[in-house]
């Protein structure tokens, strides 16, 4: 039972680094998010695709890209790394239906220096 | 914008006391309520949910209250435990249909801390 598998776990850039935040899931949901974390500022949405072949931004998706590899995975770059992306990024799998519930995966802690 | 507004950011309760954390929000097109518990180094959880045709729902020590008119969802932790202590993320989803069908808005956290 492996839900939402994020890697890397921990990450350390330096300005100007680009990387890739991997996210795979296993429970055969449409849906997938992006957001981050940042003290006092709740989740904010990046991007997300709500089905394979698809994705949309969010509330704060400058700076970033991302792939909806398939249906399993979901992809976030950061192209050019900034000290203001030093944020925990989680990746979600939405199911569909009227009683919406995102399962989490268990997060990435991006310091960017 | 801030869609959905949490207070209070921080909450230290006593062991058995009651803890009450707060949203409101503003998009009339929200229609269902949950929410999300996160400990730390964890990803947040799915806690309890309520839809605007109840105004209370109950699990265990957990209760939501809602005001539809007023806009607001509370949570009230009863008989609050150390074990409780966690960051609590309210959100808001609208209704089925239209482009954003399914996307949380979630609201800024509150850290609950449960003194022994």
């Amino acid at each position: 039972n492996a839900g939402v598998t994020q890697t890397p776990k921990f990450q350390v850039l330096k300005t100007g680094q680009s990387m890739t935040l991997q996210c795979a899931q296993d429970m055969n949901h449409n849906s997938m998010y992006w957001y981050r974390q940042d003290p006092g500022m709740g989740l904010r949405l990046i991007y997300y695709s709500a089905s394979e072949g698809t994705t949309d931004k969010g509330e704060v998706p400058n700076g970033y890209n991302v792939s909806r590899l398939n249906k399993r995975e979901f992809s976030l770059r950061l192209e050019s790394a900034a000290p203001s992306q030093t944020s925990v990024y989680f990746c979600a799998s939405i199911t569909g239906g009227a009683n919406t519930e995102a399962f989490f995966g268990q997060g990435t802690r991006l310091t960017v220096v | 914008q801030q869609q959905v507004k949490q207070s209070p950011q921080s909450l230290i309760v006593q062991k058995g006391g009651i803890s009450i954390i707060n949203c409101a929000y503003e998009n009339t097109a929200f229609d269902y309520f949950p929410w999300y518990q996160q400990f730390p180094g964890k990803g947040p959880a799915l806690l309890i949910a309520i839809r605007p045709d109840v105004s209370e729902k109950k699990e265990g020590r957990f209760t939501i209250s809602f005001n539809k008119s007023a806009k607001q969802f509370s949570l009230h932790i009863m008989d609050s435990q150390p074990g409780d202590s966690a960051t609590y993320f309210c959100a808001a989803s609208p209704h089925p249909g239209g482009t954003s069908y399914g996307k949380l808005t979630f609201g800024q956290g509150t850290i609950l801390t449960v003194h022994p």
